[in-house]
C-alpha cells in the first residue's frame, strides 16, 4: 500500500461546477499538507498548503485536512476551463524532508 | 519573477550513453531536490541536497545514477550507462530549509533513452 492514495481520473466536469478532490494517507507522522497544481509540459506548482488539521480558503480553493481520518480535501468553486490540470497532493513530516507525492489526479472543466 | 531553471528541456539518447542534466536553483535556496516523474510512479524522489550537502539519495539507483552540487547555483543529475527504462521526466526544486512545505520546481527534462 502506498503512503498516499490519489484517484488519478481523469474527471471532467462542466465550467462552474463544484471540484472536489481527494487523498487518503497512511503515516500519522505527517503535519504539512500540501496541493499542486501541474499544468501539461510544466512543473507541479504549490497551490496551497496546511499545516495539521482544519480548512483553508484561498479564492476559490478550500482545502480540508481531517487528520483522525487521514483525508484530505481539495475544493474547487466555479471552476474554469483554466482550471484544468493535473492536481497531486502531497504530504511531509516536520523538517520538510522526504514529501510524499499522490499520483495525481487529472481534471478536465469544459467549457 | 524567480524560477528554477533546468536544461536541456528536451534529451534523446541511445541506451548506454551518458546523461547529464542540470539545474540553477533559486538565487538563496539552500535545499536542493531532484524527482522523477513517470505515468507509471508518479514523482519520485530520488535525491536531496542542503547546503550543497547530500543528505539522502535512497531514492536513486546507485549503479548509474550520481547527484551533484558544484557550487550554490547549479545543481547535476547523470546517468550513466543510460538505459530505455530512465525514460522520464526529470524535476529540480528548490527551497528554504526553515520551510517545512511547498518547493519551486523547475520545467523539468524530459529523457527519452532509445
Amino acid at each position: 500500500q502506498k503512503e498516499v492514495e490519489q484517484d488519478p481520473g481523469p474527471l471532467s466536469v462542466p465550467e462552474g461546477a463544484i471540484v472536489s478532490l481527494n487523498c487518503t494517507y497512511s503515516n500519522s507522522a505527517f503535519q504539512y499538507f500540501m496541493w499542486y497544481r501541474q499544468y501539461s509540459r510544466k512543473g507541479p506548482e504549490l497551490l496551497m498548503y496546511t499545516y495539521s488539521s482544519g480548512n483553508k480558503e484561498d479564492g476559490r480553493f478550500t482545502a480540508q485536512v481531517d487528520k483522525s481520518s487521514k483525508y484530505i480535501s481539495l475544493f474547487i468553486r466555479d471552476s474554469q476551463p483554466s482550471d484544468s490540470a493535473t492536481y497531486l497532493c502531497a504530504m511531509s513530516g516536520t523538517g520538510g524532508f522526504k514529501t510524499i507525492f499522490g499520483a495525481g489526479t487529472r481534471l478536465f472543466v469544459k467549457a | 519573477d524567480a524560477r528554477v531553471t533546468q536544461t536541456p528541456r528536451h534529451k534523446v539518447t541511445e541506451m548506454g550513453q551518458e546523461v547529464t542534466m542540470r539545474c540553477q536553483p533559486i538565487l538563496g535556496h539552500n535545499t536542493v531536490f531532484w524527482y522523477r516523474q513517470t505515468m507509471m510512479q508518479g514523482l519520485e524522489l530520488l535525491a536531496y541536497f542542503r547546503n550543497r550537502a547530500p543528505l539522502d539519495d535512497s531514492g536513486m539507483p546507485k549503479d548509474r545514477f550520481s547527484a551533484e552540487m558544484p557550487d550554490a547555483t547549479l545543481a547535476t543529475l547523470k546517468i550513466q550507462p543510460s538505459e530505455p527504462r530512465d525514460s522520464a521526466v526529470y524535476f529540480c526544486a528548490s527551497g528554504l530549509s526553515m520551510v517545512d512545505y511547498g518547493y519551486t520546481f523547475g520545467s523539468g527534462t524530459r529523457l527519452t533513452v532509445v
